[in-house]
């Protein structure tokens, strides 16, 4: 099987800079994007095709592709930014492949 | 606006089926490949299915193949997933999702839980 690793919980301070990495076997070849799920709510895509944010997604969110890493940033993180988030790539033999999400707390 | 409705969960007992609907509204549904995802209580996302455009072509998790059939409407711009044979384990809020061009999924519904218990 293909498996996404990300790192369980990431706390940062409210104007911070938060990182999250998202580790899978030649990632760097496949599209990677994140997902945003607030407790209650529906998932949120918030980068597609490794950096590329969708509409309406604040600037503060970007993300890079490379390797066996994808990395989602949260540049001025702000107390509303406190979510899971999930990494996801597509593979041809194993299809949607979800990361196995990262908390992050804005301290 | 995209609006993806789904409806169709509930409680069933183990062994049993239920169908899940998803009613698309808001873009142009015979255009975009559709996909199932489920979140199990204070579990992570997992996918479950997914449809092409024409829905000739299928795909499915290896936890639910056999068990689970996603199909689709374009002419009601309605997506489903017949689960049969349920277990404790498919207890899940259901989400359908629109696919994007690079496999990411687009837009997503509310969800709706489906729950497998005695």
């Amino acid at each position: 099987s293909y498996e996404l690793t990300q790192p369980p919980s990431v706390s940062v301070s409210p104007g911070q800079t938060a990182s999250i990495t998202c580790s899978g076997d030649k990632l760097g070849d496949k599209y990677a994007c994140w997902y945003q799920l607030r407790p209650g709510q529906s998932p949120v895509l918030v980068i597609y095709q490794d950096s590329k944010r969708p509409s309406g997604i604040p600037e503060r969110f970007s993300g890079s592709n490379s390797g066996n890493t994808a990395t989602l940033t949260i540049s001025g993180t702000q107390a509303m930014d406190e979510a899971d988030y999930y990494c996801q790539a597509w593979d041809s033999t194993y299809n949607y492949v979800f990361g196995t999400g990262t908390k992050v707390t804005v301290l | 606006e995209v609006q993806l409705v789904e409806s169709g969960g509930g409680l069933v007992q183990p062994g049993g089926s239920l169908r899940l609907s998803c009613a698309a509204s808001g873009f142009t549904f015979r255009g975009y490949a559709m996909s199932w995802v489920r979140q199990a209580p204070g579990k992570g996302l997992e996918w479950v299915s997914a449809i092409s455009t024409s829905g000739g072509s299928t795909s499915y998790a290896d936890s639910v193949k056999g068990r689970f059939t996603i199909s689709r409407d374009n002419s009601k711009n309605t997506l489903y997933l017949q689960m049969n044979s349920l277990r404790a384990e498919d207890t899940a809020v259901y989400y359908c999702a629109q696919v994007g061009g690079s496999y990411d999924l687009r837009d997503w519904g509310q969800g709706t839980l489906v729950t497998v218990s005695s």
